[in-house]
């Protein structure tokens, strides 16, 4: 079985500070993480993933995340935040076989101007 | 827009009555699933298909929701005699069979008066 864990359900920043949204996973063996962003009325976007090559990944808009196997994390990182970043954000874990994605119940992050 | 078109987006609906949606993935992508995303949750597994074959149903699927995938192309997604406790965002994600990556439409909200 695998599970994800986000540690905030609500994260408020000023615009232009460091942003970190935390994530726990669960998983009996080596799983392929994500992240997801879902602005109001709009699909779910891929942040950027892991899939076991660099345990430092980086993905669009600025956002980064590192993979901590000792520490059972995930979390996302971005240097400046922007008004634009906004949004709920979803850490995943995939699973094998079916590849189904499990979803943490997300992280709504309000920027403040 | 990632590709991935769902109909309708919204769906407004009585208790009792029967509604199908439909999802049109990218056409490459041979394997398909659906999530449901209640408020102030993440996206949960439904049910997926690899071509035309429905591989895997979850728990949450009752015998009044039924998929099909007639050809390996477009899904269907219908749910019988509708309750209130339906009413949720229904989300469709495709992707190849090698691949960890979904690719999601932007869904369909279902509301159950």
């Amino acid at each position: 079985a695998q599970s994800v864990t986000q540690l905030d359900s609500h994260v408020s920043v000023s615009e232009g500070t460091p942003v970190l949204l935390r994530c726990n996973y669960s998983s009996s063996y080596s799983p392929s993480l994500f992240w997801y962003v879902q602005h109001p009325n709009k699909g779910l976007q891929l942040l950027l993933k892991y899939t076991s090559a660099a345990t430092l990944v980086k993905g669009i808009n600025g956002f980064e995340a590192e993979f901590k196997k000792s520490e059972t994390s995930f979390h996302l990182t971005k240097p400046s935040a922007h008004m634009s970043d906004a949004a709920e954000y979803f850490c995943v874990v995939s699973g094998t076989g079916r590849r189904a994605l499990t979803f943490g119940s997300g992280t709504r992050l309000q920027v403040q101007p | 827009d990632t590709g991935v078109s769902q109909d309708p987006r919204h769906k407004i609906t009585k208790r009792g009555q029967n509604v199908t949606f439909r999802c049109d993935p990218i056409s490459e992508h041979n394997r398909l699933y659906w999530y449901r995303q209640t408020l102030g949750q993440g996206p949960e597994f439904l049910t997926y298909f690899q071509n035309e074959a429905q591989l895997e149903k979850s728990r949450l699927l009752s015998d009044r929701f039924s998929a099909e995938r007639p050809k390996g192309s477009f899904s269907t997604l219908e749910i019988q005699r509708t309750e209130q406790g339906d009413s949720a965002m229904y989300l469709c994600a495709t992707t190849w069979s090698n691949s960890y990556e979904q690719y999601f439409g932007p869904g369909t909200r279902l509301t159950v008066t």
